[in-house]
């Protein structure tokens, strides 16, 4: 069975840093895209970006691309999204999603919820 | 970036009922288009992508069709459990899009 872990709900302050996971199993991780979406408390889903953890390449999202950094290690199977100075308005739902490179996503994490307090 | 306009917004429903959802793309983007359903507390569920092929594990009451610019989901005979938010996405270009979603309610 395909599962997507991710880590644990986070609470920091604005300019803190943070580095939040996501571990695959049940599939050779190194086969799939894993994308990042964020989902803002009471609103849509926003697609950030992606890493292909075979060789660490990587799309972003115009929007994200210099705020976040996704990342992998393939060695253990787990893909990571950063920030170096989270802002209020990072407050959101991020969830991990892995992609056979089709765009459609089959398979979600549970999410991981970040709250920053300005 | 690709602009994806779903409506309606809300719709209210009683269980039996048939619900029709559809989403605009701002350009051509043939078939590369899919519809997920989250329900509260939950992540995304991927129902329909290519269009209109039905993902596995889920129910033959959802449908998706279209291609183009102009793509629908219908539930037809909607079950308590189908009360949720539906998002329709486009896969063609990247960065890849979403429409707003729709709040499906029990009337």
């Amino acid at each position: 069975e395909v599962q997507l872990v991710q880590s644990g709900a986070e609470v920091k302050k604005a300019g803190e840093s943070l580095k939040i996971s996501c571990r695959g199993s049940g599939y050779i991780f190194a086969s799939y895209w894993i994308n990042w979406v964020r989902q803002v408390p009471g609103k849509g889903l926003e697609w950030m970006g992606r890493i292909d953890p075979s060789d660490s390449d990587t799309n972003y999202n115009p929007s994200f691309q210099g705020h976040v950094t996704i990342s992998a290690d393939k060695s253990i199977f787990t893909a990571y999204l950063q920030w170096s100075g989270l802002r209020a308005s990072d407050t959101a739902m991020y969830y991990c999603v892995r992609d056979d490179s089709s765009g459609f996503y089959y398979d979600w994490g549970q999410g991981t919820l970040v709250t920053v307090s300005s | 970036d690709i602009q994806v306009t779903q409506s309606p917004s809300y719709v209210s429903a009683s269980v039996g009922d048939s619900v029709t959802i559809t989403c605009r793309a701002s350009r051509d983007i043939s078939t590369s288009f899919a519809w997920y359903q989250q329900r509260p507390g939950q992540a995304p569920n991927l129902l329909i992508y290519g269009a209109a092929n039905l993902q596995s594990g889920v129910p033959s009451r959802f449908s998706g069709s279209g291609s183009g610019t102009h793509f629908s989901l219908t539930i037809s005979s909607l079950q308590p459990e189908d009360f949720a938010v539906y998002y329709c996405q486009q896969a063609h270009t990247f960065p890849l899009t979403f429409g707003g979603g729709t709040r499906v309610d029990i009337k």
